[in-house]
């Protein structure tokens, strides 16, 4: 079955300096996106990226899709304390009745020292 | 935006007793919502897809007489863990697709937080 893997599994880094997580599936995928989980909460949509080679960016995060689709990073500029919690990449995979859920990303841990 | 509520946010219970867990969409219809469960410090696994109008359809590896889903009108459905043991202690998180938001991509409700002694 569809498997996606991230890495790394955590990390911990001093606030301004900057961190990048990894996501790769054993498939190609159709659109992948992102969420994040603050610690006790539940997973929040950041974004989707659909096309190949693309590209988007919300203010300090930059999100980028690989060319074959099966890749994607999510890079935070200058991490703030606010940006701790668990980022997971999710790709959809179609289920035997057509309906389609998400196979999430084993997840990132970041933790930002102050 | 739209949102996605559980009830309850977390719950307590001794083993052998049952547990019913409610996921409702606010302000918006769901044919089909998803339940999963997460570990601690693991990622989310699918365990099951409700369907309004029809059987719910469960991942392998997942009880269907142990997990009762129940997906009761549009905006409904409910997960009951049936004579709940410690190992199904865990955090159980319902998401609804949403339009307009690209494909795929799903509302997450609050998650509820079981934990059976």
């Amino acid at each position: 079955g569809q498997q996606v893997m991230q890495i790394p599994q955590y990390q911990h880094v001093q606030e301004g300096e900057d961190f990048t997580t990894y996501c790769n599936s054993s498939t190609t995928l159709s659109n992948i996106q992102w969420y994040k989980q603050r610690p006790g909460g539940h997973p929040v949509f950041l974004i989707q990226l659909v096309k190949s080679g693309e590209v988007k960016k919300q203010k300090r995060l930059t999100f980028q899709f690989g060319e074959a689709k099966k890749n994607s990073s999510l890079h935070i500029t200058a991490t703030q304390t606010t940006d701790v919690g668990t980022y997971f990449c999710a790709g959809p995979g179609y289920l035997d009745t057509g309906r389609r859920a998400l196979t999430f990303g084993s997840g990132t841990r970041l933790q930002v020292q102050p | 935006g739209a949102v996605v509520s559980q009830h309850p946010s977390w719950v307590i219970c001794k083993s052998g007793t049952s547990v019913k867990i409610e996921c409702r969409s606010l302000d918006f219809q769901a044919t089909t919502m998803f339940w999963y469960r997460q570990f601690p410090k693991q990622s989310l696994m699918l365990m099951a897809t409700s369907n309004e109008g029809s059987k719910a359809t469960y991942e392998q590896g997942v009880e269907k007489d142990k997990f009762l889903i129940n997906h009761a009108s549009l905006t409904l459905s409910t997960l009951t863990v049936t004579s709940a043991h410690p190992e199904d202690s865990s955090f159980y998180i319902c998401s609804a697709p949403f339009q307009g938001g690209g494909s795929d991509t799903q509302y997450f409700g609050p998650g509820t937080r079981l934990t059976v002694l």
